[in-house]
């Protein structure tokens, strides 16, 4: 079985501090992960995927075999960063294309 | 803002009745999928579809029924069996690659059902 968690409902930050959304994952095979955001009154969209490597809008996540972790982070917190954040699995095989995802993370930015 | 739409936005329903929500694609996409979205849960998967004529139970199908007899739609029943059917319900699309695993999902902007 595949399982994403993300421990913190609720993460609040000053603009221009460091913010890091936490997610951990347990699957037993290769897993591809992703973040998905949500800003208000938008839909849900890819933020970044794993395999890209790439940053996004100031944001980088890093997948952690090891630790079974893929936490999204970035340096200097935006107030356009506030949103909901979805950390998502993807495993493959029998599971096909489907995405497992976590609780979410309420990210606001203050000024 | 095309690509995924779904309707109606709101739907109300009376306890005992089934209801059925529509959700369109035009992104030529092999993959659909259904969610629901509730506070504090993240999104869970109702069912998807990889293939016309073809769908799979996700992790909460009981009490929901789909069909997918287009490529381009594929349609959620709630029906009276759904015990807590109040939800946000969200349909995604995406293409498959690399064998088996799906790619980018990309979102509607939801459906909101209330059972009055």
């Amino acid at each position: 079985a595949q399982r994403v968690t993300q421990p913190e409902k609720l993460l609040s930050v000053f603009k221009g501090a460091p913010v890091e959304l936490k997610c951990n994952y347990s699957y037993s095979g290769s897993p591809e992960l992703f973040w998905y955001v949500q800003y208000s009154r938008q839909r849900l969209q890819l933020l970044l995927r794993h395999i890209s490597r790439e940053s996004i809008k100031g944001f980088t996540a890093d997948l952690n075999k090891g630790e079974t972790s893929f936490h999204l982070k970035k340096p200097f917190a935006q107030e356009e960063d506030s949103a909901m954040y979805y950390c998502a699995l993807s495993g493959g095989g029998t599971s096909g294309s489907r995405l497992t995802f976590g609780e979410g993370t309420q990210l606001t930015v203050n000024p | 803002d095309g690509g995924i739409t779904q309707s109606p936005k709101y739907l109300f329903r009376k306890e005992g009745q089934n209801v059925t929500l529509s959700c369109e694609q035009n992104l030529n996409h092999d993959a659909m999928y259904w969610y629901r979205q509730d506070p504090g849960q993240g999104l869970r998967l109702i069912y998807y579809s990889q293939i016309v004529n073809d769908f799979q139970k996700g992790d909460i199908a009981e009490g929901y029924s789909v069909s997918r007899e287009k490529k381009e739609s594929f349609p959620l029943t709630v029906t009276s069996a759904q015990k807590n059917p109040t939800a946000f319900y969200l349909c995604a699309s995406s293409i498959i690659d690399r064998g088996d695993r799906g790619g980018e999902q990309f979102f509607g902007p939801g459906t909101r059902l209330t059972v009055l």
